[in-house]
């Protein structure tokens, strides 16, 4: 059983636009939100996270979108670089205890200039 | 620095083969986890640990054992009972706090296992 689904699993961009990557989730329990980044051959990185009392959270380029009505949340990617491309997945957990931390299947994305 | 150590690198096993992967970690983080990666799967847990000398299965933890002996290090012995142990392995960790794990993790740079 899949808790949480992202789509799509993989994404070609051109530089310079708009990537945009989906995630919905199942458990209303969950309460934290993070998205994270992973080069070829190395650990993922925590990018960027949410919690479900805001709507939209945006460090530099990168921005998630929350939808906690619909269970949703998506990672955008403005002014896609060469460089963002990655592996990237999202993931949800719960606070209040050891909890673990559920990720989505991943999607490669890939900029081409 | 302050990281997660995993070795090797790259490890190739014979069939039949137990392996063992290591996992140190300096940050003085108290849960630590392994997580198995393959194409289009995503990350799937296989063990994880809260404190010393207690560990917890995760959704795939058949063919595999860990232990925790010490709080820096949970090393990951992949036995000849796994049906499919190619993989990419990563070792994670996160602080406690005291709302409960943030669900932030610190991975490692992981371990390649290739069994022929």
């Amino acid at each position: 059983q899949q808790q949480v689904k992202q789509s799509p699993q993989s994404l070609i961009v051109q530089k310079g636009g708009i990537s945009i990557i989906n995630c919905a989730y199942e458990n209303t329990a969950f309460d934290y939100f993070p998205w994270y980044q992973q080069f070829p051959g190395k650990g993922p990185a925590l990018l960027i996270a949410i919690r479900p009392d805001v709507s939209e959270k945006k460090e530099g380029r990168f921005t998630i979108s929350f939808n906690k009505s619909a269970k949703q949340f998506s990672l955008h990617i403005m002014d896609s670089q060469p460089g963002d491309s990655a592996t990237y997945f999202c993931a949800a957990s719960i606070s209040g205890g050891y909890q673990k931390v559920t990720f989505g299947i991943g999607t490669k994305l890939q900029v081409i200039p | 620095d302050g990281g997660i150590t995993q070795s090797p690198k790259y490890l190739f096993r014979k069939e039949g083969q137990n392996v063992t992967l290591s996992c140190e970690q300096n940050l003085n983080h108290d849960a630590m986890y392994w997580y198995r990666q393959d194409p289009g799967q995503g990350l799937r847990l296989i063990y994880y640990s809260q404190i010393v000398n207690d560990f917890q299965k995760g959704d795939i933890a058949e063919g595999y054992s860990v232990s925790r002996e010490k709080k820096e290090s949970f090393p990951l012995t992949v036995t000849s009972a796994q049906k499919n142990p190619t993989a990419f392995y990563l070792c994670a960790s996160s602080l406690y706090t005291s709302g409960g794990i943030t669900g932030e993790l610190f991975f490692g740079e992981g371990s390649r296992l290739t069994v022929l």
